[in-house]
């Protein structure tokens, strides 16, 4: 199994903060990473596609980065609506395999 | 826009069998674009991959579960299912059926989730 290891596990922000999360994969996994958003008793929702794409109706203030093992979100400036877990996960292995989230609350 | 619905017990018995069922609509489970997927959450963690099916025959499981899980597809009613052998109260989570964009690899659709209990 490809592990996936997101940090840090939880961070605290300000509304207009710039907020960076890492996941980093335990082998090169390309580009075949994704990024989700969920908040409490939600389904999860998909916001970043392929390391870097943004999804559909998705807030440019998202954006993915990286490639082979280490990749990144950032939210450019955290609005009320963005405190909420994000997970990133694989899609590389046929085994898919999520982080263990970033809990993203308010300072 | 895919919709997807999680129906089947809350509560199972420890060492039963746990079956869910996930109606779809929007999209027929018969599409070459989409492989069909369950993804599991216990109480206060985080997200955990089930396993997947296509309908041109491919299934793919998580190893960890591998030994106890099976899918299934009803293609006349637009549904497909999860079976879980041997429950203990580790399956206890709220279980969701999902999308995956066959070509990104990633996850488009959720449905809302169902909460099973495993009791002993």
């Amino acid at each position: 199994d490809i592990q996936m290891t997101q940090s840090p596990s939880s961070l605290s922000a300000s509304v207009g903060d710039r907020v960076t999360i890492s996941c980093r994969a335990s082998q090169t996994i390309p580009n075949y990473l994704n990024w989700y958003q969920q908040k409490p008793g939600k389904a999860p929702k998909l916001l970043i596609y392929t390391a870097s794409s943004l999804q559909g109706g998705v807030p440019s203030r998202f954006s993915g980065s990286g490639s082979g093992t280490d990749f990144t979100l950032t939210i450019s400036s955290l609005q009320p609506e963005d405190f909420a877990t994000y997970y990133c996960q694989q899609s590389y292995s046929d085994s898919r395999t999520f982080g263990q989230g970033t809990k993203v609350e308010i300072k | 826009q895919v919709q997807l619905q999680e129906s089947g017990p809350g509560l199972v018995k420890a060492s039963q069998t746990l079956s869910l069922t996930c109606t779809v609509s929007g999209a027929s489970i018969r599409s070459a674009g989409y492989y069909w997927s369950w993804v599991r959450q216990p109480a206060g963690k985080g997200l955990e991959w089930i396993g997947r099916f296509y309908t041109g025959g491919i299934t793919n499981y998580n190893p960890s579960l591998k030994s106890r899980v099976t899918t299934s597809v009803d293609t006349s009613k637009n549904q497909f299912s999860l079976r879980l052998t041997s429950v203990t109260a580790a399956d206890t989570a709220v279980y969701y059926c999902a999308t995956e964009e066959k070509f990104r690899g990633s996850i488009d659709y959720w449905g809302q989730g169902t909460l099973v209990t495993v009791s002993s």
